[in-house]
């Protein structure tokens, strides 16, 4: 197993346009969380599965924001309707329950 | 809710320094605690942890020790190399895990040959 591993490293898009990031955890992380991370600040929470539900979402996390885990396996991030405020470093991480989380390289986001 | 205080930077050493990277923080019940590193343009890395009271987790020469009595879990390292600049990251989660880590805002580690 490789890590946990996101797509696409870099995305550029224009303001008002929609963006889908994706992550593959490592397989046998029963655990899947979303974090935004932006310039001298640590991770944020957006939202985290367990298996395939999602269980806890942030209050930072607006009605454009939406991520699934179908299967329990891969997931996906996708922001509707882009703002400039969105550009961030996405990142996707894994683990199990009640214990530290393995992170992946992260997806840059640039809104133009 | 939970939360994590660790000391601002950047902090800036010469090599073969001692260091103290502070972080305290707060939470509901007893959490695990977590040290994590991140290097110039990439992922961010477990560095150590310990998750219960007077555990002592260690890691390429880095130390911290869970203190329950003061809510500390500061990093330590005897003699610092100009390969160890990064930004360090103090997280927590608690049992139970809802919010996942909650992660402190980072400090800037800067060393000097």
């Amino acid at each position: 197993d490789t890590g946990v591993s996101q797509n696409p490293r870099h995305k550029i898009t224009k303001r008002g346009q929609n963006v889908t990031f994706r992550c593959d955890p490592i397989s046998e992380h029963n655990r899947l969380y979303w974090y935004r991370q932006t310039l001298g600040q640590g991770p944020e929470f957006l939202t985290y599965f367990q298996n395939e539900a999602q269980l806890e979402k942030s209050r930072l996390l607006s009605d454009r924001f939406s991520a699934e885990r179908p299967k329990g396996s891969f997931s996906t991030l996708e922001i509707q309707r882009t703002e400039q405020g969105d550009s961030a470093m996405y990142l996707c991480a894994s683990g199990q329950a009640n214990t530290e989380a393995f992170f992946g390289q992260g997806t840059r986001l640039t809104v133009v | 809710g939970n939360s994590v205080t660790q000391m601002e930077g950047p902090v800036t050493l010469s090599e073969e320094a001692f260091l103290t990277i502070n972080c305290t923080y707060t939470a509901t019940g007893y959490p695990s605690l977590f040290w994590y590193v991140q290097y110039p343009g990439e992922g961010l890395q477990l560095l150590l942890k310990a998750t219960k009271a007077d555990d002592k987790g260690s890691n390429k020469g880095f130390e911290a020790t869970y203190r329950k009595e003061t809510t500390s879990f500061h990093l330590e390292k005897g003699s610092v190399q100009v390969s160890d600049s990064a930004v360090y990251f103090c997280a927590l989660i608690s049992r139970g895990g809802a919010d996942g880590l909650t992660f402190g805002k980072g400090t800037h580690l800067i060393i000097q040959p």
